[in-house]
């Protein structure tokens, strides 16, 4: 499969717990972004990496989150200390660095926070 | 800073009906971006809209971008139920740091269609 793959699909976690979630993007896209989607609304940008270098950073990305890519393919977001207002679907999208491109999304994480 | 609204947000409509879905967004773009989504899924890409006047179809979908008007349209053509799920647009959004990306978006508040028989 060459699509956007995220890992895990789901996760419960309990209100206080960290939590990882993975993005493997498309394999030649050099561009990676996270964003999240509450239940009802359209999904918002959180971040994106060009390679490894986190180049921009939302403000709905709080001190408890954090995301990496260290050696420019696959990502990681963390969430420290979650809270109920932390569930929501959290999408990977990739794309290459040129003009006329577009972003492939991944299946995405659903987190649950109880 | 870019904002995109869509209308309506819910739709019901009988098989075999037409219909259209309104993208409109707050500043200029030069492109427009529809993608479906099935409840619980990912995002699935429709249409990349790249200029004014642009049209794009696919099945019983058309999609059209008016820049001058910052419009853009989905129209659906004899609905069957297959086409059930949520549809948004979205627009690019310009890094802080300047330049625009096509995979910075801005997504409108998604449009929840029903085709009922």
């Amino acid at each position: 499969d060459t699509g956007v793959s995220q890992d895990p699909r789901h996760k419960i976690t309990k209100r206080g717990q960290n939590v990882t979630f993975r993005c493997d993007p498309i394999s030649e896209h050099n561009r990676l972004y996270w964003y999240r989607q509450t239940l009802g609304q359209g999904p918002e940008f959180l971040t994106y990496f060009q390679n490894e270098a986190q180049l921009e950073k939302s403000r709905l990305l709080s001190d408890r989150f954090s995301a990496e890519r260290p050696k420019g393919s696959f990502s990681t977001l963390e969430i420290q200390r979650t809270e109920q207002g932390d569930s929501a679907m959290y999408l990977c999208a990739s794309s290459l660095r040129q003009e006329n491109t577009e972003a492939f999304f991944g299946q995405g994480t659903r987190l649950t926070v109880v | 800073e870019l904002k995109v609204e869509q209308n309506p947000l819910f739709l019901s409509m009988q098989e075999g009906k037409n219909y259209t879905i309104y993208c409109n967004y707050s500043t200029t773009s030069d492109r427009l971006y529809w993608y479906r989504q099935d409840p619980g899924k990912s995002l699935e890409s429709l249409f990349v809209l790249l200029s004014n006047g642009a049209v794009k179809q696919e099945g019983r979908l058309m999609a059209s971008l008016d820049t001058k008007a910052r419009l853009s349209t989905l129209h659906i053509t004899a609905a069957v139920h297959d086409l059930s799920a949520t549809y948004f647009c979205a627009g690019p959004t310009p890094y802080n740091a300047g330049g625009t990306s096509y995979g910075k978006l801005t997504f409108g508040q998604g449009t929840i269609l029903t085709v009922h028989p």
